[in-house]
């Protein structure tokens, strides 16, 4: 069955350094990849959605990579700061093209030390 | 303000008493879904729901169940809970699927007894 690996549960960064965390996933290629950011006791919030035919996308600090033939994202924060700590989730449809089913990895805890 | 919103926030209950958690967007989505979060297992979807009255399960279903009566609510009941129901539960809607951004409410931490 597909499986959804964020390879750190936890990394630890020095303030303005980049962070870089990784999704992979098994089997099939999923259409698109999305990337979100949990804070403690709080819902997720979406950060980032690239789809299968885009290599790279950015957003602001933010840079999401998608690599279908490694069956792997990379999520890059730049010029991390300590507001950046916060748990990250990658998500993606785990059942195949066209099903409603959305499926999280559990995260990687960044903490980004001053 | 486009928000999703859960009642109640907490909630402590006893084993066996049914109970509702209330999911409402004021975003006209059409895709709502229900998630628990367990400490180690990560975000696990229960149920969601394509449009009014289309509902299916995710991943762990099992002891809940949901109704779409209306485009702006999607309820989760329990009807007999159980203490391993016990969980943080988050409620999620998008304008149409999964390629749409997922816009989560601010959940309900649940305690069975």
């Amino acid at each position: 069955s597909q499986k959804i690996e964020q390879n750190s549960e936890a990394l630890n960064i020095q303030e303005g350094k980049t962070a870089t965390l990784t999704c992979n996933y098994t089997n099939y290629s999923p259409a698109y990849l999305q990337w979100y950011r949990q804070d403690p006791g709080r819902g997720p919030v979406f950060l980032l959605l690239i789809r299968e035919n885009e290599k790279e996308k950015r957003k602001e600090r933010l840079k999401v990579t998608f690599d279908t033939t490694l069956k792997q994202s990379l999520f890059h924060i730049t010029a991390s700061q300590p507001a950046d700590s916060a748990t990250y989730l990658c998500a993606l449809d785990i059942t195949g093209a066209g099903s409603y089913q959305l499926t999280f990895g559990k995260g990687t805890k960044l903490s980004v030390i001053p | 303000e486009a928000q999703v919103t859960q009642n109640p926030r907490y909630l402590i209950t006893v084993t066996g008493k049914k109970l509702t958690v209330t999911c409402s967007q004021n975003m006209n989505h059409e895709y709502m879904s229900w998630y628990r979060q367990d400490p180690g297992l990560g975000l696990r979807q229960i149920y969601y729901s394509m449009n009014v009255e289309v509902t299916d399960k995710g991943d762990v279903p099992e002891g809940y169940k949901v109704s779409r009566k209306e485009k702006r609510n999607f309820p989760l009941i329990l009807e007999s809970p159980s203490p391993n129901q016990t969980s943080l539960y988050f409620c999620a809607s998008s304008l149409q699927g999964l390629s749409d951004t997922q816009y989560f409410g601010p959940g309900t931490r649940l305690t069975v007894l």
